[in-house]
Formats: C-alpha cells, sequence, structure tokens
C-alpha cells in the first residue's frame, strides 16, 4: 500500500538548533515527494519538492530510496520556522493527486 | 485573483442535514481537487476534475457524497444526510496541468464542517 509516515507529531527545539523532520514512504512506484507547510491561521503551501533539489528557507530534502525516506533538515531554526509540516508522495497515476502524512508540529523555542 | 476560495469558511449542522460547499480555483487552472482531513490527520483525498470531467474517486467518498464541476470553473461538494463522522475540514486546491511534469497544486483555507 501506498503510505507516508511522520513518526513525530512534535518536534520542539531551541533557536538555532538544527532540525530534522523524519518522513517514510511506501511506494512500488517512482517517488516524487513533497514537504507543504502550514504556518498558523494560513493555508497549507508547497515548501519544496524533491526533484527540484532547491533550498527553500533553509530548508532541504534528500529523497534517499534505499531508505524510503525524504527527511527535511535545516541546520538553524528560527523561530517563524515553527508550522505544521507535512511530507507527501504525488500518485502520477491518480491524476497528480497527494498522498500526505499525519503532519509534524515544529516548534522553536527562543 | 488571490488564490484559492472556499465557501462557506464554518459549516454547523446537525446530523440527516444536507451542506453544499464551494470552491473557486485560481482562474485558468484545470485541475481540481477535493481533500479531507480530520483532527491528527494529513489530508487525504476524495476526488478530481480535469475541466468538468470527474476523473476519479477515493472509496472514501460514499454514495452520500457528491462533487460537481458544471463549467470547468468553480466546484461544489455535497454531503447527503450528514453523519458525526463528516466533521472534518475539507480542503479544495487546484493546479495548471501542462501535460508533463508536476504541476504545484494551490490550497484552499478550506470549509470546517462540524455535525452535530
Amino acid at each position: 500500500a501506498q503510505r507516508v509516515t511522520q513518526p513525530e507529531k512534535l518536534l520542539s527545539v531551541f533557536k538555532g538548533a538544527p532540525v530534522e523532520l523524519k518522513c517514510n514512504y511506501s511506494y512500488s512506484g517512482s517517488p516524487e515527494l513533497f514537504w507543504y507547510v502550514q504556518y498558523s491561521r494560513q493555508r497549507l503551501q508547497l515548501l519544496l519538492r524533491h526533484i527540484s533539489r532547491e533550498s527553500i528557507k533553509g530548508f532541504t530534502a534528500d529523497l534517499n530510496k534505499g531508505e524510503t525516506s525524504f527527511h527535511l533538515k535545516k541546520p538553524f531554526a528560527q523561530e517563524e520556522d515553527s508550522a505544521m509540516y507535512y511530507c507527501a508522495l504525488k500518485f502520477m497515476e491518480y491524476g497528480n493527486k497527494l498522498v500526505f502524512g499525519a503532519g509534524t508540529i515544529l516548534r522553536v523555542k527562543s | 485573483d488571490t488564490g484559492v476560495s472556499q465557501n462557506p469558511r464554518h459549516k454547523i449542522t446537525k446530523r440527516g442535514q444536507n451542506v453544499t460547499f464551494r470552491c473557486d480555483p485560481i482562474s485558468e487552472h484545470n485541475r481540481l481537487y477535493w481533500y479531507r482531513q480530520t483532527l491528527g490527520q494529513g489530508p487525504e483525498f476524495l476526488t478530481y476534475f480535469q475541466n468538468e470531467a470527474q476523473l476519479e474517486k477515493s472509496r472514501l467518498l460514499s454514495d452520500r457524497f457528491s462533487a460537481e464541476r458544471p463549467k470547468g470553473s468553480f466546484s461544489t461538494l455535497e454531503i447527503q444526510r450528514t453523519e458525526q463522522g463528516d466533521s472534518a475540514m475539507y480542503l479544495c486546491a487546484s493546479s495548471l496541468d501542462l501535460g508533463w511534469g508536476y504541476n504545484e497544486q494551490f490550497f484552499g483555507p478550506g470549509t470546517r464542517l462540524t455535525v452535530l
């Protein structure tokens, strides 16, 4: 079955500390993965996609097919990074529908 | 056009009543998706449209649910005979499908449904 797992419901770090939000997936095809973010009182928005291999707001994510993981990392957390983060897997066979993980709340403390 | 809009933002209804939600996608976006999000979970796919054609429906979409996109622009999602288990946030997203690559889905603010 196709599934996205985010094992942590909450990750709390101090400002300036490194951040790693974990994401594992299960998919028989060639995966395309994304990280979406939802800041307080805002709508869900795309943060980054693995295929573009870019860094957005200091965040990066590398697709590891061997470990079926797509962890989101940032070397130095900032308070404005506090938000809900969702990992998502794209299904090309179904009109590019997205399968989301349950999400991880990131709290950056000052 | 400031993005995907959804109305109403909140809906409280009694069990057994029918409700209808509306989604206005970004102009010119040809794909429109509906997702449902319950507490503590990520969004779950319900259905999607390519222009006015409904091309895929999740098994989550029981026969009490119906969605339309009559002119390939706005879409409505109707739930008949609501049940308490229907209480959730209903999200709409739209994208411009160019026939290749991934085309970002832009999400609306959602409609929060509470069934009493």
